[in-house]
């Protein structure tokens, strides 16, 4: 099982931008999936899920209405497109994987984590 | 619903036993996840529910807990237990993890 997000960079306050991950060895169409962040030397918050269908997409209050989730299930890809960036979003974004094959919305945890993607928000 | 994590950091030696306590602020979810981070890595789920004498998590971390109060016990302690501990609770569309537990090897 191997999540690997990219997409990370150097970015101007109010620009946006889109987050990647390759998921690989494990089905990918049937997990939910989940983006988490961490703020340089602080702790980790959740910042989206979507379920296996992407009928359900569930966002933290702190983005939404400014980040959208999508997954491409034909390609094993997970996306988070991100707009208005705002310095508070500096970070490095985790994509990772549901606990549950079966869980019609989301499950209770994230057995596995891609190694993070970088994001800087800096004028 | 935040969680509280207890202590924030913790300092022990090889073989030593630690307790990490988990409490939430009302019922919710009759569960949580616990997971491993070592400094500079992506978090690790510690798969605590089945026996796991050969697998990735060592048989010295178990959890227990119910209700509003969880907690992650490591027996044994070894060097490589130093990392960042964080508990974690799905309620209703969102996730919270705690603040985290750093416990340090001396």
């Amino acid at each position: 099982v191997q999540l690997v997000e990219s997409g990370g960079t150097l970015i101007q306050p109010g620009r946006s931008l889109r987050l990647s991950c390759e998921a690989s060895g494990f089905t990918f169409k049937n997990y939910a999936m989940h983006w988490v962040r961490q703020v340089p030397g602080k702790g980790l918050e959740w910042v989206s899920s979507i379920s296996w269908n992407s009928y359900e997409i569930a966002y933290a209050d702190s983005v939404r209405g400014r980040f959208a989730t999508s997954r491409d299930n034909g390609r094993n890809f997970l996306y988070l497109q991100m707009s208005r960036l705002r310095a508070e979003d500096t970070a490095t974004y985790y994509c990772a994987k549901d606990i549950d094959p079966a869980a019609a919305k989301f499950g209770d945890a994230f057995d596995m984590w891609g190694q993070g993607t970088m994001v800087l928000v800096s004028p | 619903i935040p969680l509280t994590q207890s202590p924030s950091t913790l300092s022990a030696s090889v073989g030593d036993r630690v307790i990490i306590t988990c409490r939430a602020s009302q019922l919710f979810n009759d569960w949580v996840a616990w997971y491993q981070q070592r400094p500079g890595k992506a978090p690790q789920f510690l798969d605590l529910e089945t026996s796991n004498l050969d697998g990735e998590v060592p048989s010295r971390f178990s959890a227990s807990g119910s209700g509003t109060e969880f907690t992650l016990t490591i027996s044994n302690l070894q060097p490589d237990d130093s990392a960042t501990y964080y508990c974690q609770q799905y309620i209703s569309y969102s996730y919270i993890f705690g603040q985290g537990t750093k416990l340090e090897i001396k």
